[in-house]
Parts: C-alpha cells; structure tokens; sequence
C-alpha cells in the first residue's frame, strides 16, 4: 500500500529555521515528482512546492522562494522541506504528496503541523 | 500567488446535483486542461477526486464530474449522498513560474 508520512513538524519562534521530512513507502519513490502543500488553521489549501523525480528540478511558490528549499534521497525514499526565517502566517499543517501528472497529486500524507509563535 | 475563486459553500437534499465553480485567469485555469480537484473531510488529508478536468480516478464515483469552459472550471456532483458532505478545492498548473494554484475551497453541506 501507498504511504506518506510526514515527520519535523513542531513548535519554533519567529525566525527560527524547521526540516520537515516525508518518509515514503509501497512505490517507486524516484519515479515521481514530490510536492509539499500547506494549509493555515482553518483556511485552505496553499501551494508550496515542487521537485521533480531525479531532484534535478525545483519549484516554489513565489511567496516562499528563498526561504524554503525542497530535497529529496531517493536512496531513502525521502522528501525533505527546510524552512527558514520562519513568520506566524507560515503556522500550518504541511502536506507532502505524490505528483501523479502535471496538475494534480494522486497520494497525500496525513500532515504535520508547524506552529510560528513567540 | 491569487487563489482561484470558488463560492464559500454549497448546498443541497439528497439525490440532487450541485455544481462546484472554480475560477481563475487566462494564465491558469483558462490556459491548461491540468485542473484537478480534491475532497478533504474534517481532520484528514485532501483526495484526489477529478484530474486533467475530467478524469476519474480509480475509486472515485462516477457521480464526481468535471469539466472547463474558458477561465472557469466545474465540479459536479450528481446524486449527493450525506458521505459528500466536506471541503471541495480546484487546483490548476499555473506555469513553470507559479507552477500550481490551489482554490479558496467550498463547503458541501447535504441537507
């Protein structure tokens, strides 16, 4: 069966940095491109980021571009999101997800959340 | 990065259809058929229900239908059942610059 599990997630103050890893399992990780989603307490969803399959390739929302920096270990089946000078509005639940074709994500993990606060 | 527009919420009785709008720009929605949309109950994860506009995933009931006419794209769901009731958000690729959009999301609520 086809999992993700999201892992990092906690508690830090304005400025401080967080990793969060997604540990995934029952396919071919390095075949997929990997994305991370965010949603805010009670808010929607909010794109966040993109590496393609071989990690060659990244993408990022133009809001986070500089801050955030999307890894991946195929060896590991891993998926990595450091997050830097960290502000309240990024308190969220943090997704990863599975790329299943340009446009959508076909596989979710249950999340991880960050909280932002002094 | 603007959201796409969705209405905050929808609703209707069992057995009806309601139809879930999602609109964005000539840059997004209105420029790939790469819109999918995603059903996410209380405390779990979004799913998967329509991609590339108006496929199906393997699972997903064929009351979920999807479709795109210029910058707007649509949900519907025909024959509502009380398990429907949840969070509906469209996505669309954006381009390599933006890369994904996601929707503001709607409220299903089976009456």
């Amino acid at each position: 069966e086809v999992h993700l599990v999201e892992s990092g997630g906690g508690s830090v103050q304005p400025g401080g940095s967080l990793r969060l890893s997604c540990a995934a399992s029952g396919f071919t990780f390095s075949r997929y491109a990997m994305h991370w989603v965010r949603q805010t307490p009670g808010k929607g969803l909010e794109y966040v980021s993109t590496i393609s399959s071989n990690g060659g390739t990244t993408y990022y929302a133009n809001s986070l571009k500089g801050r955030f920096t999307i890894s991946r270990d195929n060896s590991k089946n891993t998926l990595s999101l450091q997050m830097g000078s960290l502000r309240a509005e990024d308190t969220a639940v943090y997704f990863c997800a599975r790329g299943g074709g340009l446009g959508h994500t076909d596989v979710w993990g249950n999340g991880t959340t960050v909280t932002v606060s002094s | 990065q603007s959201a796409l527009t969705q209405p905050r919420s929808v609703s209707g009785s069992p057995g009806q259809s309601v139809t879930i709008s999602c609109t964005g720009s000539s840059s997004d929605v209105g420029d790939y058929y790469f819109v999918s949309w995603y059903q996410q109950h209380p405390g779990t994860a979004p799913k998967l229900m329509i991609y590339d506009v108006s496929k199906r995933p393997s699972g997903v009931p064929d009351r979920f239908s999807g479709s795109k006419s210029g910058n707007t794209a649509s949900l519907t769901i025909s024959g509502l059942q009380a398990e429907d009731e949840a969070d509906y958000y469209c996505c669309s690729y954006a381009g390599i610059y933006r890369f994904y959009v996601f929707g503001t999301g709607t409220e299903v609520t089976v009456l």
